[in-house]
């Protein structure tokens, strides 16, 4: 079955660019989705289709997709970016496969 | 406006089947390509897709899980009913509802605000 792997965690410095990767054989054939979801909340929509936002979306958010690593940039990083990550992909064998999670850390 | 809301029980004992209901508006489960599916959280970790339901009654199950899960809709109600049978204590955690569309260029774009079930005697 397809897996995708993420860090459990990143560290960045307020006002520094973070990056988050999500790893999978040829995700980059794959259309990644990614979440943010912060304590006590539900998930939210951040990036879909590898690098596109949703409307309400900062432009600090962007994504990338090649080879093997999908990857959420986050630049000038905020407190309020503090959060779990999430990638998501569909696959044949299991339809939806989520990553395990990152939790972002801004000091 | 879509908005999704989770429903059922906060409490359910071993072996008990849970039955949990997302009611849903703002949009239609008889418009073509839309799907609504079933994510759940155990406290303190990753999300865990579940099942799928699509406009046109097609449904998808976790490999895993499969043998446990039943996804139905309502379309005149507007909602749609997940049911795990022979539920367990690692079965506890944060139960989701989120809008997709068919395809697997689609997200899940509008998630429900999730209900904890907690499964203890």
């Amino acid at each position: 079955s397809y897996e995708l792997t993420q860090p459990l965690s990143v560290s960045v410095a307020l006002g520094q660019t973070a990056r988050i990767t999500c790893g999978g054989n040829n995700i980059g054939s794959k259309n990644v989705h990614w979440y943010q979801q912060k304590p006590g909340q539900a998930p939210v929509l951040v990036i879909y289709r590898d690098s596109n936002r949703p409307s309400g979306i900062p432009e600090r958010f962007s994504g990338s997709n090649s080879g093997n690593t999908a990857t959420l940039t986050i630049s000038r990083a905020q407190a309020g970016d503090e959060a779990d990550y999430y990638c998501q992909v569909w696959d044949s064998s299991t339809p939806v496969i989520f990553g395990g999670g990152t939790k972002l850390t801004v000091l | 406006q879509i908005t999704l809301k989770e429903s059922g029980p906060t409490l359910v004992k071993p072996t008990q089947t849970l039955t949990l209901t997302c009611t849903f508006s703002g949009f239609s489960l008889s418009t073509s390509g839309v799907g609504v599916g079933w994510i759940r959280q155990p406290p303190g970790k990753a999300l865990e897709w579940l099942a799928f339901i699509y406009w046109d009654d097609d449904k998808r199950y976790s490999p895993s899980l499969k043998n446990r899960l039943t996804i139905t809709k309502d379309t005149s109600k507007n909602q749609v009913v997940l049911t795990m049978t022979n539920m367990d204590p690692v079965d506890t955690a944060t139960y989701y509802c989120a809008h997709s569309r068919e395809g697997s260029s689609w997200p899940f774009d509008y998630w429900g605000q999730g209900t904890l079930v907690t499964v203890s005697s």
